[in-house]
């Protein structure tokens, strides 16, 4: 069963930092690019980040560049979200998202998706 | 700041026909990207509804159907069922945006 399990949320102090895992299972990791995409809580979605499959390339929302940084281990078929400077406005579910088809960061819809884990900024 | 607007909320009976339009801009459907449909239930992950402007995924009832044309798309829930209440995300690319996909600012559909 193709699978997606987000952990690392919890409650942080404005300023502080997170790390954010997406563990795969059940599909070739390295073949699919993915993406964090958030939702606070009462909003609508927002896509965060994305990587490659191979992690060679990165994308970022305005709203997190230079705060956030998405990473891969292939070997361990998990997604990382590094997350720096945490704002308010950084309270959200996150989720993890796999591309539909294995190719590049594109405008390709996401198939798969983990059922997200809580960050909390707050003092 | 989505740039892809959907109305807040639609609501129908029973039975009825909905539709839920998704408006872009030549930087996003209008360039020719794909359109997506996501439905999320209350309090779960969101769930893909429609890909590639028209398809469905496995599983998916054909009371759901999709289509883009010029910088705007649809969803479409035809036979509307109590179970289809939820909320309703599209997403495309924008080329104006560094790699950038983008949702759109979701709908809630009511069944009343």
């Amino acid at each position: 069963e193709v699978q997606l399990l987000e952990s690392g949320g919890g409650l942080v102090q404005p300023g502080g930092s997170l790390r954010l895992s997406c563990a795969a299972s059940g599909f070739t990791f390295s073949s699919y690019a993915m993406s964090w995409v958030r939702q606070a809580p009462g909003k609508g979605l927002e896509w965060v980040s994305a990587i490659s499959g191979s992690g060679g390339s990165t994308y970022y929302a305005d709203s997190v560049k230079g705060r956030f940084t998405i990473s891969r281990d292939n070997s361990k078929n998990t997604l990382y979200l590094q997350m720096n400077s945490l704002r308010a406005e950084d309270t959200a579910v996150y989720y993890c998202a796999k591309d539909r088809l294995p190719t590049t960061v594109s405008d390709d819809a996401f198939d798969i998706w983990g059922q997200g884990t809580m960050v909390t900024v707050s003092s | 700041q989505s740039v892809l607007t959907q109305p807040p909320s639609v609501s129908g009976a029973p039975g009825q026909r909905v539709t839920i339009s998704c408006t872009g801009s030549s930087s996003n459907i209008g360039a020719g990207y794909d359109v997506h449909w996501y439905q999320q239930l209350p309090g779960t992950a969101p769930k893909l509804l429609i890909y590639g402007n028209s398809n469905r995924p496995s599983g998916v009832p054909d009371r759901f159907s999709g289509s883009k044309s010029g910088t705007s798309a649809s969803l479409a829930i035809t036979g509307l069922q109590a179970e289809d209440e939820a909320d309703y995300y599209c997403q495309s690319y924008d080329s104006s945006l560094s790699g950038s996909k983008v949702f759109g600012t979701g709908t809630k559909v009511t069944v009343l």
